[in-house]
């Protein structure tokens, strides 16, 4: 079982429609979570992070993590064409510098439809 | 600002050459690390570096090496390259909070 499983998709959603877009994991040291976007032929872009459990939200972006079910996810509300990308979940432990070491999913690749 | 930046771009080798790919920091980050990305495997932890230590270290067999100059500057070798070894192999920097990396365009490697 790997450690971080995300649906690569593909996912299409007309302009507006509110995208959910999730990741397993299954390392319970896990306790920094990370979502990135990635656009074609770019680095990957930090969005959120969040620590331990809860919500975070930034904007149309809202990430929430629930540790007991060992999920998190990314809610992007009235999605626009700009948000076509890959977005990627990362996650990282909390045992001083080992933290840099993040561990990703695969990616989801999102499409919105003008 | 100017971003993290990675030289070459792109890169077409042959088995069994080796390669180094560069990578500069976002000015005044100390922190890099590098990753492997690949439609397969994904993106990929292979090491980070910071005030020229190697700080923590992927799976990655030791043909994958790298080095943190005093300015911060990072690169990474890759010796007797493999088919497999073709990926998109990104830098990130970052200046003291692990959970916000900046990463660079990447270096798009193929080997032939």
């Amino acid at each position: 079982q790997k450690e971080v499983e995300q649906d690569p998709g593909p996912l299409s959603v007309p302009e507006g429609a509110i995208v959910s877009l999730n990741c397993t994991y299954s390392n319970s040291a896990f306790q920094y979570f990370m979502w990135y976007r990635q656009y074609s032929r770019k680095g990957p872009e930090l969005l959120m992070y969040t620590y331990s459990s809860g919500n975070k939200e930034d904007g149309r972006f809202t990430a929430q993590v629930d540790k007991s079910s060992k999920y998190i996810s990314l809610f992007i509300r009235d999605s626009q064409p700009s948000d076509s990308a890959t977005y990627l979940c990362a996650m990282s432990g909390n045992s001083g510098g080992s933290n840099y070491k993040l561990t990703f999913g695969k990616g989801t690749l999102l499409t919105v439809n003008p | 600002k100017a971003g993290v930046t990675q030289t070459p771009r792109y890169l077409i080798k042959t088995r069994g050459q080796q390669v180094t790919l560069s990578c500069s920091p976002i000015s005044g980050h100390r922190s890099v690390s590098w990753y492997q990305q690949t439609p397969g495997q994904g993106l990929q932890f292979l090491f980070e570096y910071f005030s020229e230590t190697q700080r923590n270290k992927g799976n990655f067999p030791g043909r994958f090496s790298g080095r943190q100059f005093s300015n911060s500057r990072s690169e990474m070798n890759v010796s007797t390259l493999e088919l497999g070894d073709s990926a998109l192999y990104l830098c990130a920097s970052s200046q003291g909070s692990f959970y916000e990396q900046y990463f660079g365009p990447g270096t798009r490697l193929t080997v032939t």
